[in-house]
């Protein structure tokens, strides 16, 4: 069964502090991880996927199988970073289509 | 490329009713997925449909069905509403760009059942 933890639901830090936003997956197949974020009133949208291995506004995300885990991290945070956060898994074969959410991080960068 | 629309925006019903959402996605995708979010229970998978078929389903009760035809546009049904099905309804599509599972997804259908 795919299943994806984010085990902070709140995170707090001030503007120009590094953030770590955590998510672990378990999954036997081979994963596609994605992070999205949810500004306020905008529609949900992609913010990194594990493949393309890319640097989005400053934040990154590694996939570590051996620890099942893809935190999304960026060094220096902005107030307008301040969203929701979801860690999503893709499946593979016969599942296709079905993307597995956490519950979320909601972060806040104070000023 | 204009994004994921989604129709109506927002939906008041009562208790027994039934509704019909609307999606089209994106020019050019074929994949289109349904999304329940709710306060509680986050985001939940509904279903998935590619080239008119639906290929992949989640835990939901039979109430809930969808369909798409032939130019990708999806919709959704859900009959016999309850109370604990207002939620935030979105649907994804995908093109399946570089072969992954990326979706874009529309900015929801909001339900309300009274």
């Amino acid at each position: 069964a795919q299943r994806v933890t984010q085990p902070e639901k709140l995170l707090s830090v001030f503007k120009g502090a590094p953030v770590e936003l955590k998510c672990n997956y378990s999954y036997s197949g081979s994963p596609e991880l994605f992070w999205y974020v949810q500004y306020s009133r905008q529609r949900l949208q992609l913010l990194l996927r594990h493949i393309s291995r890319e640097s989005i506004k400053g934040f990154t995300a590694d996939l570590n199988k051996g620890e099942t885990s893809f935190h999304l991290k960026k060094p220096f945070a902005q107030e307008e970073d301040s969203a929701m956060y979801y860690c999503a898994l893709g499946g593979s074969g016969t599942s296709y289509g079905k993307l597995t959410f956490g519950q979320g991080t909601i972060l806040t960068v104070h000023p | 490329k204009a994004g994921v629309t989604q129709t109506p925006r927002y939906l008041i019903k009562t208790r027994g009713q039934q509704v019909t959402l609307s999606c089209s996605p994106i020019s050019g995708h074929r994949s289109v997925s349904w999304y329940q979010q709710t306060p509680g229970q986050g985001l939940q998978f509904l279903f998935e449909y590619f080239s008119e078929t639906q290929r992949n389903k989640g835990n939901f009760p039979g109430r809930f069905s969808g369909r798409q035809f032939s130019n990708s546009r999806s919709e959704m049904n859900v009959s016999t509403l309850e109370l604990g099905d207002s939620a935030l309804y979105l649907c994804a599509s995908s093109g399946w760009q570089n072969g992954g599972n990326e979706q874009f997804f529309g900015p929801g259908t909001r339900l309300t059942v009274l």
